[in-house]
């Protein structure tokens, strides 16, 4: 089994609002990613955690948190986002950090911050 | 920095025919290489991988070489059909964290 699972599949929130996204992976992964896709562009990393504790966060803003509850689950906390912030957020998973693991992605997050 | 460069698209082509997707890296060390495919409003799924020169990654028909002399990684295909549609990115990883470096993504269409 090589899923990772995302919800909600869709969300639609407020610039005000305060919402989470949430992945899941039960193939005993212990690195697991959250990135960013805009329309026909490709994925941007945004944070890495590796064996539940993050070892990249590429210059993300604040109004982004994420958190490894454990080495299973991977939230994305939303505060104050910006209607730029609008996407498809995807998470991923690897066997481990290093760089001859592939990265299986979830199905993804369509946020739409109006 | 590393880099992937892509064929730009839209590529359309006939179903049956045969099908190539340029891909080139520029990297400072040796590393993995992979082709990820994204159907309409899905996530990414991988379609191959290879990690060393000589390498060679082949699913569902598909099939990539990686090629250290001429740091090319180029997706091929022989017989393409309408469900192949879809956006193509290659990616690599290298330096440590696992780091996907990824192309600009090319959109294949395929017609009866």
């Amino acid at each position: 089994d090589t899923e990772v699972t995302q919800t909600p599949k869709h969300l639609v929130m407020g610039m005000t609002n305060k919402k989470s996204l949430k992945c899941e992976q039960h193939m005993g992964h212990r690195a697991m990613y959250w990135y960013k896709q805009k329309a026909k562009k490709p994925p941007e990393l945004m944070f890495v955690y590796s064996y539940e504790k993050l070892s990249i966060n590429e210059s993300v803003p604040s109004r982004f948190s994420p958190e490894c509850p454990n080495s299973s689950l991977l939230n994305l906390h939303l505060h104050a986002l910006q209607p730029e912030d609008s996407a498809l957020y995807l998470c991923a998973s690897s066997q481990d950090a290093g760089d001859r693991y592939e990265q299986y992605f979830g199905p993804g997050t369509r946020l739409t911050v109006t | 920095g590393d880099s992937v460069t892509q064929m730009e698209g839209p590529v359309t082509l006939s179903e049956e025919a045969f099908l190539t997707i340029n891909c080139t890296y520029t990297a400072t060390g040796y590393p993995s290489l992979f082709w990820y495919v994204q159907y309409p409003g899905e996530g990414l799924q991988l379609l191959l991988k290879a990690t060393k020169a000589d390498d060679k990654g082949s699913n569902k028909g598909f099939e990539a070489t990686y090629r250290k002399e001429t740091t090319s990684f180029h997706l091929e295909k022989g017989s393409v059909q309408v469900s192949d549609s879809a956006v193509y990115f290659c990616a690599l990883s290298w330096g440590g964290g696992n780091k996907l470096t990824f192309g600009t993504g090319t959109q294949l269409k395929v017609e009866l």
